[in-house]
């Protein structure tokens, strides 16, 4: 059973260009969550999609930043006009239901550089 | 104040000392706590979880929460090279919210063979 799948697992963009990262969850999972890991940071939570819903964003900057997670393909996190405070690491997790404790599984992240 | 604060490190130990990390936390509504271990340029990976108070064995791993004094830790025996890595303390509340995760910053930890 593959875990949690993300790419590219490294992306190098340029101020103002979008950067669009993927996440394909865990077999059988439909609860996606992103979370965010700057330099000398924590993860931080920036948004939680089921299937077709944004069910909490508030995690995420009002501007530039978005998230889906379609009915069908990965859930994507787009970030549109990048600059170089973007640069970090972003995580996925997915999970087979909602609050689950002990089911928040990880992916190996994608790790955002904004030249 | 920081929802969750965690010393940083970083520690280094021989191998086979006894590990503790710490973490402690200013929100009454966290009920459930984890340990997640990351190894460098890797996702998080979860160690130990356990609900409201008490402590909880698995192996090497010993992980304790107090929650009247709002502090829980991390224990590793034994430890091995292959502990080496950053040690993240998260939790979460049971209300609404209950699926985010707040995270520490992590300790990292190396273990000298």
């Amino acid at each position: 059973n593959a875990g949690v799948m993300q790419n590219p697992r490294h992306l190098v963009r340029r101020r103002g260009q979008e950067a669009r990262l993927r996440c394909s969850p865990m077999k059988g999972h439909s609860h996606v969550y992103w979370y965010r890991q700057l330099p000398e940071e924590g993860l931080k939570f920036m948004v939680y999609l089921q299937k077709e819903n944004i069910i909490d964003e508030s995690g995420m900057p009002k501007e530039r930043f978005s998230a889906e997670f379609p009915k069908e393909g990965p859930s994507i996190l787009r970030i549109q006009q990048v600059v170089r405070g973007d640069s970090a690491a972003y995580f996925c997790a997915s999970s087979p239901l909602q609050g689950s404790i002990d089911t928040q599984y990880f992916g190996p992240g994608t790790r955002l550089t904004v030249l | 104040q920081k929802e969750v604060e965690q010393d940083p490190g970083p520690l280094s130990v021989p191998e086979g000392a006894i590990v503790s990390l710490n973490c402690t936390y200013s929100n009454s509504a966290f009920q459930y706590f984890m340990w997640y271990r990351q190894y460098s340029r890797k996702g998080p990976e979860l160690l130990m979880y356990t609900y409201s108070s008490g402590n909880k064995e698995d192996g090497r791993f010993t992980a304790q929460v107090d929650k009247s004094s709002k502090y829980i830790s991390l224990f590793i025996r034994d430890s091995q090279p292959s502990d080496s890595a950053t040690y993240l303390c998260a939790m979460k509340d049971s209300g609404g919210s209950n699926y985010k995760l707040t995270f520490g910053k992590g300790t990292l930890l190396t273990v000298n063979p």
